[in-house]
């Protein structure tokens, strides 16, 4: 099973700033990786898959970055609306597909 | 525009199954691959298992024994089984759509919690 890790846990930032999730595969994934957002309360929603492609009707300030083993997900202004929990996901080597433990972004 | 729900009870007891359904709207049952997903209080995503719209299955080897998933395509609806449950079971439980080309979920229902408790 690939196991996937996501760092930091919880990240703090200021509205505007720019905040960068990692997340790290135990084997080679090559660009089989995904981010998904998570508000409270509610399901995840698809942001990037094949490591950098973002979904449809995802702002251009999310990007991801990445292959392999070492992934990025990068938030450049955060919104009010950005404040929520991130997952990624591996898909390449299955099953079973895996998610990381997610990171919390925070209101600094 | 596909929209899913989960239906099922809330409240399970322990060693009994766990049974859910996912009713499928805007769209054919036919036209896509379908996906569960868990997530116990306060934790990460599971996946659980996927069915292909011609019936084909695949879960995570975990809970594979204990996991049966069907499609119904004349009511548009898939569904779970999660036999024996425990309390480690207690979870939101989602149902989402697979993408046809790659194992990713774009659309996903609002989850449903179920509680295994006596």
């Amino acid at each position: 099973e690939v196991v996937m890790t996501q760092s930091p846990a919880t990240l703090s930032v200021s509205p505007g700033e720019r905040a960068t999730l990692s997340c790290r595969a135990s084997q080679s994934v090559s660009s089989n990786l995904a981010w998904y957002q998570q508000k409270p309360g509610q399901a995840p929603r698809l942001l990037i898959y094949g490591a950098s492609t973002r979904a449809t009707g995802i702002p251009a300030r999310f990007s991801g970055s990445g292959s392999g083993t070492e992934f990025t997900l990068s938030i450049s202004s955060l919104q009010s609306e950005d404040f929520a929990v991130y997952y990624c996901q591996q898909y390449n080597n299955w099953p079973p597909l895996t998610f990381g433990g997610g990171t919390k972004v925070e209101i600094k | 525009q596909v929209q899913l729900k989960e239906s099922g009870p809330g409240l399970v007891k322990p060693s009994e199954t766990l049974s859910l359904t996912c009713t499928v709207s805007g769209g054919s049952i036919s036209s896509y691959h379908w996906s569960w997903i868990r997530q116990p209080p306060g934790k990460g995503l599971e996946w659980i298992g996927h069915i292909s719209y011609s019936g084909s299955t695949n879960s995570n080897p975990s809970l594979r024994s204990r996991v049966t998933i069907s499609v119904d395509t004349a009511k548009n609806h898939f569904s779970l089984n999660l036999s024996s449950v425990t309390a480690a079971d207690t979870a939101v439980y989602y149902c989402a759509s697979r993408s046809a080309t790659v194992n990713i979920f774009d659309i996903w229902g609002r989850g449903t919690m179920v509680t295994v408790s006596s």
